[in-house]
Protein backbone atom coordinates (compact mmCIF):
# COMPACT_ATOMS: atom_id res chain seq x y z
CA UNK A 1 0.00 0.00 0.00
CA UNK A 2 1.34 3.42 -0.92
CA UNK A 3 1.77 5.68 1.30
CA UNK A 4 2.47 9.73 1.63
CA UNK A 5 4.39 12.42 3.28
CA UNK A 6 3.90 16.04 3.04
CA UNK A 7 4.28 18.97 5.12
CA UNK A 8 2.60 19.23 8.39
CA UNK A 9 1.65 23.24 7.68
CA UNK A 10 3.16 26.15 5.64
CA UNK A 11 2.07 29.78 5.76
CA UNK A 12 1.64 32.52 2.34
CA UNK A 13 0.42 35.91 1.55
CA UNK A 14 -2.50 36.80 -0.19
CA UNK A 15 -1.24 37.27 -4.39
CA UNK A 16 1.70 34.61 -3.62
CA UNK A 17 1.90 31.22 -5.51
CA UNK A 18 1.83 28.00 -3.22
CA UNK A 19 3.30 25.01 -4.46
CA UNK A 20 2.54 21.84 -1.41
CA UNK A 21 5.15 18.78 -2.50
CA UNK A 22 3.79 14.84 -1.44
CA UNK A 23 6.46 12.16 -1.41
CA UNK A 24 4.71 9.01 -2.72
CA UNK A 25 7.51 6.53 -3.37
CA UNK A 26 5.42 3.37 -4.17
CA UNK A 27 2.90 3.93 -6.21
CA UNK A 28 2.34 1.52 -9.36
CA UNK A 29 2.56 3.07 -12.90
CA UNK A 30 -0.54 3.27 -13.36
CA UNK A 31 -2.36 4.78 -9.93
CA UNK A 32 -3.61 8.65 -10.45
CA UNK A 33 -2.21 11.27 -7.41
CA UNK A 34 -5.37 13.14 -6.15
CA UNK A 35 -5.45 16.04 -4.01
CA UNK A 36 -8.71 17.10 -1.85
CA UNK A 37 -9.12 20.55 -0.17
CA UNK A 38 -11.17 21.07 3.33
CA UNK A 39 -12.39 23.58 5.01
CA UNK A 40 -13.34 23.48 8.35
CA UNK A 41 -16.30 21.27 9.52
CA UNK A 42 -16.92 20.35 6.02
CA UNK A 43 -15.84 17.42 3.58
CA UNK A 44 -12.72 17.66 1.35
CA UNK A 45 -13.49 18.46 -1.98
CA UNK A 46 -11.85 17.10 -4.82
CA UNK A 47 -8.98 19.92 -6.48
CA UNK A 48 -7.11 17.67 -9.37
CA UNK A 49 -5.75 14.49 -10.47
CA UNK A 50 -3.00 13.51 -12.13
CA UNK A 51 -0.90 10.51 -13.71
CA UNK A 52 2.10 11.87 -15.34
CA UNK A 53 3.33 15.36 -16.48
CA UNK A 54 1.31 18.57 -15.89
CA UNK A 55 -2.57 18.69 -15.24
CA UNK A 56 -4.28 22.40 -14.83
CA UNK A 57 -7.83 22.80 -13.54
CA UNK A 58 -9.55 26.65 -12.13
CA UNK A 59 -8.02 25.52 -9.16
CA UNK A 60 -4.73 24.53 -9.38
CA UNK A 61 -2.46 22.58 -11.18
CA UNK A 62 -0.52 19.36 -10.62
CA UNK A 63 3.45 18.56 -11.43
CA UNK A 64 4.31 14.93 -11.75
CA UNK A 65 8.07 14.68 -12.47
CA UNK A 66 9.03 11.51 -14.57
CA UNK A 67 9.65 8.74 -11.63
CA UNK A 68 6.63 9.74 -10.30
CA UNK A 69 8.42 9.69 -6.51
CA UNK A 70 6.45 12.92 -5.90
CA UNK A 71 3.63 15.51 -7.05
CA UNK A 72 3.45 19.43 -6.53
CA UNK A 73 0.35 20.89 -6.14
CA UNK A 74 0.63 24.38 -7.02
CA UNK A 75 -1.70 27.07 -6.23
CA UNK A 76 -1.77 30.39 -8.09
CA UNK A 77 -2.42 33.86 -6.60
CA UNK A 78 -3.92 32.41 -3.35
CA UNK A 79 -6.72 34.30 -1.25
CA UNK A 80 -7.09 34.11 2.45
CA UNK A 81 -10.41 31.42 1.27
CA UNK A 82 -7.61 29.58 0.23
CA UNK A 83 -6.83 28.72 4.03
CA UNK A 84 -7.33 24.96 4.43
CA UNK A 85 -5.94 21.98 4.40
CA UNK A 86 -4.52 19.79 1.24
CA UNK A 87 -4.39 16.10 1.54
CA UNK A 88 -2.72 13.97 -0.85
CA UNK A 89 -4.29 11.16 -1.19
CA UNK A 90 -2.68 7.82 -1.93
CA UNK A 91 -3.67 5.90 -4.75
CA UNK A 92 -6.07 2.71 -3.53
CA UNK A 93 -5.74 -0.39 -5.09
CA UNK A 94 -8.79 -2.51 -5.74
CA UNK A 95 -11.10 -3.10 -2.51
CA UNK A 96 -8.79 -1.06 0.01
CA UNK A 97 -9.98 2.22 1.13
CA UNK A 98 -8.83 5.76 0.78
CA UNK A 99 -6.47 6.79 3.73
CA UNK A 100 -5.55 10.48 4.25
CA UNK A 101 -2.90 11.67 5.85
CA UNK A 102 -2.45 14.68 8.45
CA UNK A 103 -2.23 16.51 4.85
CA UNK A 104 -0.94 19.96 4.96
CA UNK A 105 -2.34 22.69 6.82
CA UNK A 106 -1.87 26.17 4.24
CA UNK A 107 -2.84 29.41 5.63
CA UNK A 108 -2.94 32.16 3.76
CA UNK A 109 -2.17 35.62 5.75
CA UNK A 110 -2.62 38.91 4.51
CA UNK B 1 -26.31 16.26 -10.53
CA UNK B 2 -27.09 16.38 -6.59
CA UNK B 3 -24.09 15.94 -4.17
CA UNK B 4 -23.61 13.42 -1.16
CA UNK B 5 -26.37 14.13 1.35
CA UNK B 6 -25.73 13.64 5.11
CA UNK B 7 -28.28 13.99 7.59
CA UNK B 8 -28.69 15.36 10.49
CA UNK B 9 -26.02 18.11 10.28
CA UNK B 10 -25.68 18.87 13.90
CA UNK B 11 -26.50 16.35 16.95
CA UNK B 12 -26.34 16.30 20.73
CA UNK B 13 -26.68 13.00 22.62
CA UNK B 14 -25.64 11.33 26.22
CA UNK B 15 -23.49 9.49 26.85
CA UNK B 16 -24.71 5.61 26.83
CA UNK B 17 -27.16 6.88 24.01
CA UNK B 18 -26.90 5.32 20.83
CA UNK B 19 -27.23 7.45 17.68
CA UNK B 20 -27.92 6.84 13.51
CA UNK B 21 -26.39 8.92 11.00
CA UNK B 22 -27.92 8.54 7.42
CA UNK B 23 -26.04 9.17 4.03
CA UNK B 24 -27.22 9.41 0.41
CA UNK B 25 -24.91 9.14 -1.55
CA UNK B 26 -24.26 10.96 -5.83
CA UNK B 27 -26.88 8.62 -8.24
CA UNK B 28 -25.33 6.10 -9.68
CA UNK B 29 -22.27 5.47 -7.04
CA UNK B 30 -22.78 2.15 -5.52
CA UNK B 31 -19.78 2.55 -2.86
CA UNK B 32 -20.30 4.48 0.43
CA UNK B 33 -17.05 5.24 3.10
CA UNK B 34 -17.63 6.32 6.46
CA UNK B 35 -14.92 8.62 8.26
CA UNK B 36 -14.86 9.92 11.52
CA UNK B 37 -12.74 12.80 12.24
CA UNK B 38 -11.09 14.43 14.88
CA UNK B 39 -8.90 17.16 15.72
CA UNK B 40 -5.84 14.95 17.65
CA UNK B 41 -7.07 12.22 15.18
CA UNK B 42 -7.94 13.62 11.48
CA UNK B 43 -9.64 11.45 8.84
CA UNK B 44 -9.67 7.82 10.24
CA UNK B 45 -11.35 5.13 8.12
CA UNK B 46 -14.33 3.68 9.52
CA UNK B 47 -16.13 1.75 7.00
CA UNK B 48 -16.92 0.87 3.54
CA UNK B 49 -19.44 -0.13 1.79
CA UNK B 50 -20.64 -1.78 -1.85
CA UNK B 51 -23.86 -3.29 -3.33
CA UNK B 52 -25.21 -3.45 0.42
CA UNK B 53 -21.72 -5.25 1.38
CA UNK B 54 -19.41 -3.72 4.21
CA UNK B 55 -16.09 -4.17 2.14
CA UNK B 56 -13.37 -2.92 4.75
CA UNK B 57 -13.18 -1.92 7.70
CA UNK B 58 -11.42 0.76 9.91
CA UNK B 59 -10.04 0.11 13.29
CA UNK B 60 -13.03 1.35 15.38
CA UNK B 61 -14.84 -1.21 18.24
CA UNK B 62 -17.77 -3.23 17.54
CA UNK B 63 -20.05 -0.54 18.96
CA UNK B 64 -19.66 1.01 15.51
CA UNK B 65 -21.39 -0.68 12.40
CA UNK B 66 -23.27 0.54 9.26
CA UNK B 67 -25.58 -0.60 6.95
CA UNK B 68 -26.32 -0.03 3.20
CA UNK B 69 -29.20 -0.34 1.56
CA UNK B 70 -30.95 -1.58 -2.17
CA UNK B 71 -30.46 2.27 -3.40
CA UNK B 72 -26.92 2.81 -1.94
CA UNK B 73 -28.04 5.23 0.75
CA UNK B 74 -26.08 3.89 4.09
CA UNK B 75 -26.45 4.19 7.79
CA UNK B 76 -23.68 4.15 10.35
CA UNK B 77 -24.84 3.77 13.70
CA UNK B 78 -22.92 4.25 17.96
CA UNK B 79 -24.23 2.29 20.48
CA UNK B 80 -23.30 3.26 24.18
CA UNK B 81 -22.19 6.20 23.34
CA UNK B 82 -18.43 7.77 24.66
CA UNK B 83 -17.27 11.42 25.21
CA UNK B 84 -14.58 10.12 23.03
CA UNK B 85 -16.80 10.06 19.89
CA UNK B 86 -17.60 13.21 19.48
CA UNK B 87 -16.39 14.32 16.32
CA UNK B 88 -17.11 15.02 12.33
CA UNK B 89 -18.68 12.00 10.81
CA UNK B 90 -18.32 12.02 7.21
CA UNK B 91 -19.53 9.69 4.48
CA UNK B 92 -18.10 9.97 0.92
CA UNK B 93 -19.35 7.93 -2.22
CA UNK B 94 -17.63 6.89 -5.26
CA UNK B 95 -18.64 4.67 -8.46
CA UNK B 96 -17.19 1.93 -6.96
CA UNK B 97 -14.66 0.20 -5.03
CA UNK B 98 -11.67 1.21 -7.63
CA UNK B 99 -13.04 4.69 -7.79
CA UNK B 100 -9.85 7.30 -7.83
CA UNK B 101 -12.41 10.07 -6.27
CA UNK B 102 -14.54 10.47 -3.29
CA UNK B 103 -17.28 12.60 -2.95
CA UNK B 104 -17.94 14.08 0.29
CA UNK B 105 -20.84 15.13 2.13
CA UNK B 106 -21.08 18.16 4.77
CA UNK B 107 -20.88 15.89 7.39
CA UNK B 108 -22.26 15.50 10.79
CA UNK B 109 -21.42 16.87 13.73
CA UNK B 110 -22.04 14.81 16.86
CA UNK B 111 -21.44 15.71 20.91
CA UNK B 112 -21.66 13.71 23.37
CA UNK B 113 -22.22 15.64 26.76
Amino acid sequence: LAKTTQPISMDSYEGQEVNITCSHNNIATNDYITWYQQFPSQGPRFIIQGYKTKVTNEVASLFIPADRKSSTLSLPRVSLSDTAVYYCLAPRNYGQNFVFGPGTRLSVLP
Amino acid sequence: KAGVTQTPRYLIKTRGQQVTLSCSPISGHRSVSWYQQTPGQGLQFLFEYFSETQRNKGNFPGRFSGRQFSNSRSEMNVSTLELGDSALYLCASSLGLDSTEAFFGQGTRLTVV
